[in-house]
């Protein structure tokens, strides 16, 4: 089975700042896909970013961007220039090609913005 | 225009009682899911529906029931009512189950809590 760890339960940045959300993922497959998801206090999930894993360039959303290392197997959230609203928890999640589509979640990383 | 809406947004009920969340998406999409996410914030899939047929059901206890009368519901009926059930139920839609991304759009949580 898919495992997805995130060893980060809290993290703080600065305003303004950049800050790096830490994700690994355990897999066999060799064809899957990556995603991060936003959930603010407001409990709705929001998908922030996402990765093909066939794909080498690596995801870029505006302030959002991956670093997404196949063979180790990480997929790390890179939120440039933060904002007080980027203040959420981040899920990283993992799709694989045979098993209906369902999303395997991390456990969360709570992300502080300090104005 | 909500995309996947779910009723109602807060339960609150004794143990031992029956009860029903909803969910509708007007997406247009195949396949529903719920998750559920525990007070540890850690999220995992319950079921998946695609075309009103049940194609993933994780190991959740039998008082679980969904139900779909169509593609655009997915219901989650719940008996008898246990402490440990207390958690957010979260809706989801998705085109489909294989091939390309196939985003999952998230309801807004409907969170469960049981005295």
């Amino acid at each position: 089975a898919q495992t997805v760890t995130q060893s980060q339960p809290e993290m703080s940045v600065q305003e303004a700042e950049t800050v790096t959300l830490s994700c690994t993922y355990d897999t066999s497959e060799s064809d899957y896909y990556l995603f991060w998801y936003k959930q603010p206090p407001s409990r709705q999930m929001i998908l922030v970013i996402r990765q093909e894993a066939y794909k080498q360039q690596n995801a870029t959303e505006n302030r959002f961007s991956v670093n997404f290392q196949k063979a180790a197997k990480s997929f790390s959230l890179k939120i440039s220039d933060s904002q007080l609203g980027d203040a959420a928890m981040y899920f990283c999640a993992y799709r694989g090609t045979f098993a209906g589509n369902m999303l395997t979640f991390g456990g969360g990383t709570r992300l502080m913005v300090k104005p | 225009d909500t995309a996947v809406s779910q009723t109602p947004k807060y339960l609150v009920t004794q143990m031992g009682n029956d009860k029903s969340i909803k969910c509708e998406q007007n997406l247009g999409h195949d396949t529903m899911y719920w998750y559920k996410q525990d007070s540890k914030k850690f999220l995992k899939i319950m079921f998946s529906y695609n075309n009103k047929e049940l194609i993933i059901n994780e190991t959740v206890p039998n008082r679980f029931s969904p139900k779909s009368p169509d593609k655009a519901h997915l219901n989650l009926h719940i008996n008898s009512l246990e402490l440990g059930d207390s958690a957010v139920y979260f809706c989801a839609s998705s085109q489909g189950t294989s091939g390309g991304y196939n985003e999952q759009f998230f309801g807004p949580g409907t969170r469960l809590t049981v005295l």
